[in-house]
Parts: structure tokens; C-alpha cells; sequence
């Protein structure tokens, strides 16, 4: 079956803009995840789905970051007024029910790069 | 969080068995292990998990020390597939459903021809 897929799959903007990225989650996940990843580093959590609801969104860095996933399937991230160090690649990971402990499937990412 | 330790690089050589090796000294009771690697220009993927006895699956192994301290990833035999970042990751059983994963900044596993 498909997996996580995320469009588009680099993205370059200049600083101040706005960006918007997409996730689009195994069928019939219920539990979404978005993460960063800065280079040489591990992913970084941002925010976590249940449904429609953000039921974590603890890691956002700040105010410029927000997501959504009005249908309870695909996400989308949007980063306001953008800067040099938001890039990153952006990786959305999805899994089956919010299960404690349960497999999280990652898709490939976003490279976003903001000049 | 409890905190994992592991070694920036390792290096192996095709079709030989490889240990890539996990510190977690201040692991709890309800932490389980769990691995996953990033192979490049991909997003993490699961490996294996255990609790406190050995597990063995497709992709690997996974043996834990009877501590529960320390734990050691085993490739059987490495392929040059098998060269991605590795990551040693303790989730807690205790925690709410939809828990983050925590990733330090993992291994690099060099594989040569």
C-alpha cells in the first residue's frame, strides 16, 4: 500500500515569505506527526495529531509555525514570515491509532530553504 | 526523558555481523527500547523494540543487557543497504497515547564493499 507521502519535496523561498507544506498520511491513520530535521541532527518534534485535533503542539519553536488537518487525514504546515534558520527538511510521520508505544511510518520529507 | 548514548560512527564491512551499541543508564522500568534508521534522503523507519528480553526479527536483533542499562543492535550481515543513521530511542509504556519520538543524534553506519 502507499505511504506517507509529503509535496512538494524541496522547497525554496526567501526569508519573510510564506510557505506551506503537506502531508498526506497512510489511509485510515488517525494519529499524525510533524518533525524537523536540521542537518547532522536527529529529527525534532513540532506537533502531534489525533484526528482533527492537535493534541500536542508543544514543539512548535514559536507563533510563525502552525498546522492543520481539518479532515482528520491530510496535514498541512504552514510557516509565517520565514527565516534563514527555518531550514530544514520537514518530515510527517503517521500511525494507526495514538497507540502508546505503537510504529510511527515516516514519509521522505520536505527540504525547505529559505534564502 | 531518559537519555541515550551512542557512538557517532561505526564501520563495517559487507556481509559481516555488526553491533551498533546503546547507553541508556538511566532507563526506567516502563521504558521500552526501540531503533530506527534513516537511510539518506528518507525519513526514519522502525527496526525493532524490546522491553527486557532479546527479540529477533526480519531486519535484526535486538539483545538487552539483563540491566537493562545498555542494549546492542545486531545486523547479522550488513549489506551496503544497511548504511544509514541508526537511533537507540526509549519510549515510556506509562505515557499518554500518541507519544513524540525522541531522537538523539544516532549513529552513522558506514558499510564497505
Amino acid at each position: 500500500g502507499a505511504g506517507v507521502s509529503q509535496t512538494p519535496s524541496n522547497k525554496v523561498t526567501e526569508k519573510g515569505k510564506y510557505v506551506e507544506l503537506r502531508c498526506d498520511p497512510i489511509s485510515g491513520h488517525t494519529a499524525l506527526y510533524w518533525y524537523r530535521q536540521s542537518l547532522g541532527q536527529g529529527p525534532e518534534f513540532l506537533i502531534y495529531f489525533q484526528g482533527t485535533g492537535a493534541a500536542d503542539d508543544s514543539g512548535l519553536p514559536n507563533d510563525r509555525f502552525f498546522a492543520v488537518r481539518p479532515e482528520g487525514s491530510v496535514s498541512t504546515l504552514k510557516i509565517q514570515r520565514t527565516e534563514r534558520g527555518d531550514s530544514a527538511v520537514y518530515l510527517c510521520a503517521s500511525a494507526p491509532g495514538g497507540v502508546v508505544g505503537e510504529t510511527q511510518y515516516f514519509g521522505p520529507g520536505t527540504r525547505l530553504l529559505v534564502l | 526523558d531518559a537519555k541515550t548514548t551512542q557512538p557517532n560512527s561505526m564501520e563495517s564491512n559487507e556481509e559481516e555481523p555488526v553491533h551498533l551499541p546503546c547507553n541508556h543508564s538511566t532507563i526506567s522500568g516502563t521504558d521500552y527500547i526501540h531503533w530506527y534508521r534513516q537511510l539518506p534522503s528518507q525519513g526514519p523507519e522502525y527496526v525493532i523494540h524490546g522491553l527486557t528480553s532479546n527479540v529477533n526479527n526480519r531486519m535484526a536483533s535486538l539483545a538487552i543487557a539483563e540491566d537493562r542499562k545498555s542494549s546492542t543492535l545486531i545486523l547479522h550481515r550488513a549489506t551496503l543497504r544497511d548504511a544509514a543513521v541508526y537511533y537507540c530511542i526509549l519510549r515510556d509504556v506509562g505515557e499518554t497515547s500518541g507519544s513524540r519520538l525522541t531522537f538523539g543524534e544516532g549513529t552513522q553506519l558506514t558499510v564497505n564493499p
